[in-house]
């Protein structure tokens, strides 16, 4: 099956500094690329998300870049905050051997400290 | 608003004894789709449904049943839940597959 690796697992960084995380993905028919952001006791929200004819995506401080030769897709995000400080996952999406069906197979997580 | 509603928020059992964990979205979408998160392990799907009446496997099914009867509602059954089982649920729901999943606010269980 599908298989999505991201790091780092854990990312702690300044106020102010930048944040990147990296996910690769195994399918190379893999054609949508979300990122969700996990706050402590909450549930995850999708910050940005990118579809596979598109190379970059910014959301003011948040973008995300694909490299689809190289099969990996890593999340930015600038003048980091305090409330950036969560668990974030990335996914992408195939569609079922044999069917018409997609799923959406998530990374491990990474959890960023930002630091006042 | 729209939203997905789980329930409950918070479960302690016993091992064997059968729980339900409901599910309803109130935004007539097609794709739902049940997920446990543990540490290190990320979001693992554990069952989904593309609409009513048509459910099927995810990654991790073993020890759970879902149904599909009504657009709005997908619950999750442990017919015997045991201690591997303890974790942190959601449920998740979007148009149709490919879209945005919305997800619910979670429910945490613990099987002792």
């Amino acid at each position: 099956g599908e298989n999505v690796e991201q790091h780092p697992s854990t990312l702690s960084v300044q106020e102010g500094d930048s944040a990147v995380i990296k996910c690769t993905y195994s399918d190379s028919a893999s054609n949508y690329f979300p990122w969700y952001k996990q706050e402590l006791g909450k549930r995850p929200q999708l910050i940005i998300d990118i579809r596979s004819n598109v190379g970059e995506k910014k959301d003011q401080r948040i973008a995300v870049t694909l490299n689809k030769t190289a099969k990996h897709f890593s999340l930015h995000i600038t003048e980091t905050q305090p409330e950036d400080s969560a668990v974030y996952f990335c996914a992408d999406y195939t569609i079922a051997g044999g069917t018409s069906y997609g799923k959406l197979t998530f990374g491990q997580g990474t959890i960023l400290t930002v630091h006042p | 608003e729209a939203q997905v509603t789980q329930n409950p928020r918070y479960l302690i059992t016993v091992t064997g004894k059968k729980l339900t964990v409901t599910c309803s979205q109130n935004m007539n979408h097609e794709y739902m789709s049940w997920y446990r998160q543990d540490p290190g392990l990320g979001l693992r799907q554990i069952y989904y449904s593309m609409n009513v009446e048509v459910t099927d496997k995810g990654d991790v099914p073993e020890g759970y049943k879902v149904s599909r009867k009504e657009k709005r509602n997908f619950p999750l059954i442990l017919e015997s839940p045991s201690p591997n089982q303890t974790s942190l649920y959601f449920c998740a729901s979007c148009r149709q597959s490919g879209s945005p999943l919305h997800f619910g606010n979670g429910t945490r269980l613990t099987v002792t």
